[in-house]
Formats: structure tokens, sequence, C-alpha cells
């Protein structure tokens, strides 16, 4: 599966739009990127996935640009519960196990 | 419950001793999935199952490890003489589709001592 490469934290202020940004130049065409994020304590929650066009779903939009190089995850208006740390993980569809790579992630903290 | 259930929440066991835990996953998804995640890090890979088959497992599960899943339902991950750098939270995950999207547990924190 391909890298990818995620800020380590990231600020953003309550009820503002929080646009995490993940860069992944080694994708190839059959590669989806998953987004999850893990809350403290918690275990890691998956939030969306997409291919090649945009996605949105209840609760975050996935922005993927046109040579699927990076995508951005945009949570529209940030709360106190988003504080998270935010996984980007580019994940190859094939027969066999489909197990997932995480990396270190973005630590997101919202501020009040 | 349509989540997925992993027990104890907590365990803190001394240095040697054997340790197991289970998952109980979301009824309907036969691929279920282990998990260790440290201090900082990410969750890292540990073996899979597709219903009742083991079909991988990664560098990281020792001949001390062993999982199972009978019949294809509950999952239990044993770990033999433990040791400290054994501490880490252990996740489980299931998802049913390929494309979907793994459901983990809340996990079982494991402190050897």
């Amino acid at each position: 599966d391909a890298k990818t490469t995620q800020p380590t934290s990231m600020d953003c202020a309550e009820g503002r739009a929080a646009n995490l940004p993940c860069n992944h130049s080694t994708i190839s065409g059959n590669e989806y990127v998953y987004w999850y994020r893990q809350i403290h304590s918690q275990g890691p929650q998956y939030i969306i996935h997409g291919l090649k066009n945009n996605e949105t779903n209840e609760m975050a939009s996935l922005i993927i640009t046109e040579d699927r190089k990076s995508s951005t995850l945009i949570l529209p208006h940030a709360t106190l519960r988003d504080t998270a740390v935010y996984y980007c993980i580019v994940r190859h569809l094939q027969t066999g196990a489909n197990n997932l790579f995480f990396g270190t992630g973005t630590r997101l903290t919202v501020i009040p | 419950d349509t989540g997925v259930s992993q027990n104890p929440r907590h365990k803190i066991t001394k240095r040697g001793q054997n340790v197991t835990f289970r998952c109980d996953p979301i009824s309907e998804h036969n691929r279920l999935y282990w998990y260790r995640q440290t201090l900082g890090q990410g969750p890292e890979f540990l073996t899979y199952f597709q219903n009742e088959a083991q079909l991988e497992k990664s560098r990281l599960l020792s001949d001390r490890f062993s999982a199972e899943r009978p019949k294809g339902s509950f999952s239990t991950l044993e770990i033999q003489r433990t040791e400290q750098g054994d501490s880490a939270m252990y996740l489980c995950a299931t998802h049913e589709a390929p494309l979907g999207g793994y459901t983990f547990g809340s996990g079982t924190r494991l402190t050897v001592v």
C-alpha cells in the first residue's frame, strides 16, 4: 500500500471548518483513500473513503485532487468533540487481508 | 448490540503470566482483525480472520501470541509468558464488505508489571 504523509498536529477554532491534508503521491489507480479518527481512549472510527470523486457524508467531506496525489478531509463545522487523531490511509483492495496500515496521523485540537 | 465488544477493558498482569482477550464482532461481519497500539503510535496489524479461518499473521505476532475464532463468531487473543513490551492497547475490528469501513471495538488495555 502507498504511504501517506500528514501534518503531526493542527488546531481549529470551534465552529470553523477543519481542513486536514494528506499526501499520497505514490498512490496507484486501484487504491482508495480512507480516513479514520481516534478519540482518546477509544478505538478508531471510520469517517469516509473515496477513489477519484469527492465524497460527502454526514460526518465529513473528502476532496481528492485530480492527480490523486493528495486529499483533504473537511469537517465543515468543527466541535470540541472532533478533537482526535485523524488517520489518512491508502488501501489497495485485494482478495487478501485488506488490512489497514495506520501511520501516526494528525492530532486535531478544536479550540473553544 | 450493533457494535464490536471487547473484554476486558483493562488488564494488569505480572510478567510471565498468560492473558486472554475476547472480541465479540458485529454478527453479520465475517472479517475480523486484531491490532495493537502503543502510546503515540497508530494501530499495527496483528492478524486477520475470514469466518473461522486465520488468513494472515503479522511478523509482530510472535509465537507467544495465538488467536482463534471458533465457528466464525467471537475471537480470542492469548498472550503467553507476557513481557513488559506487550503492554499496549489491543484492538479488534470487523467489517463485512471489501469497500466498507472497519468497525473497531474500544480495545483492551494491557499493562504488564
